[in-house]
């Protein structure tokens, strides 16, 4: 299967202490972007790549986050000092070309901080 | 800021009944992607459209988007138990710095 594969699935963590989640895009995809969904909400945007340049970040993106693309492949999104608030389902998406319009998304990583 | 906004919010409906989930915004977007996702899961791609007054057809779902490209629906004919999940709708394209935003989605519930 070449989707967009995302690892943890699932992560449960103490207020307070750092995670670090891994995309891998669909091969030949130059962008990637992160998003945040939480409970009965559709996705909201957090930041994309194109290729290993980080292009735009939200602001929701707070100075805790931070998101990586090294080499222009997988990426990863760093929490630091969790908050019960960033417990939320965590989305990756790559697509290809400039526009981005067609974005195929991840399974997603669950984060709970409790 | 570009908002859309999807109604209704939920839908209950029986076996073999139809229905239309709605997206509307004030802004215009370049391209609007329909999306559907399970609990635990991420959305799935559903279709793209690009051009206003374009209809898409996928099986039994029907997908329009607006001449004015500020609006969209999603018709389900003689819907299945299958057919239940989150339907999502997202704007985006280069106007909107690439990223999508999404409305806040339709949950759908075909009963059988």
């Amino acid at each position: 299967d070449t989707g967009v594969s995302q690892n943890p699935r699932h992560k449960i963590t103490k207020r307070g202490q750092n995670v670090t989640f891994r995309c891998d895009p669909i091969s030949e995809h130059n962008r990637l972007y992160w998003y945040r969904q939480t409970l009965g909400q559709g996705p909201e945007f957090l930041t994309y790549f194109q290729n290993e340049a980080q292009l735009e970040k939200s602001r929701l993106l707070s100075d805790r986050f931070s998101a990586e693309r090294p080499k222009g492949s997988f990426s990863t999104l760093e929490i630091q000092r969790t908050e019960q608030g960033d417990s939320a389902m965590y989305l990756c998406a790559s697509s290809w070309g400039l526009a981005g319009v067609e974005q195929y998304f991840g399974p997603g990583t669950r984060l709970t901080v409790t | 800021t570009q908002l859309l906004e999807q109604s209704p919010q939920f839908l209950s409906i029986q076996e073999g009944e139809n229905l239309t989930v709605y997206c509307n915004s004030s802004s215009v977007f370049s391209s609007l992607q329909w999306y559907r996702q399970e609990p635990g899961e991420g959305p799935v791609l559903l279709v793209t459209v690009v051009t206003g007054g374009e209809v898409k057809k996928l099986k039994r779902l029907t997908f329009q988007f607006g001449d004015a490209r500020k609006d969209s629906s999603l018709h389900i004919t003689a819907a299945q138990p299958g057919d239940t999940g989150l339907y999502l709708c997202a704007g985006g394209g280069k106007a909107a710095g690439n990223k999508l935003t999404f409305g806040g989605g339709t949950r759908v519930l075909v009963k059988p």
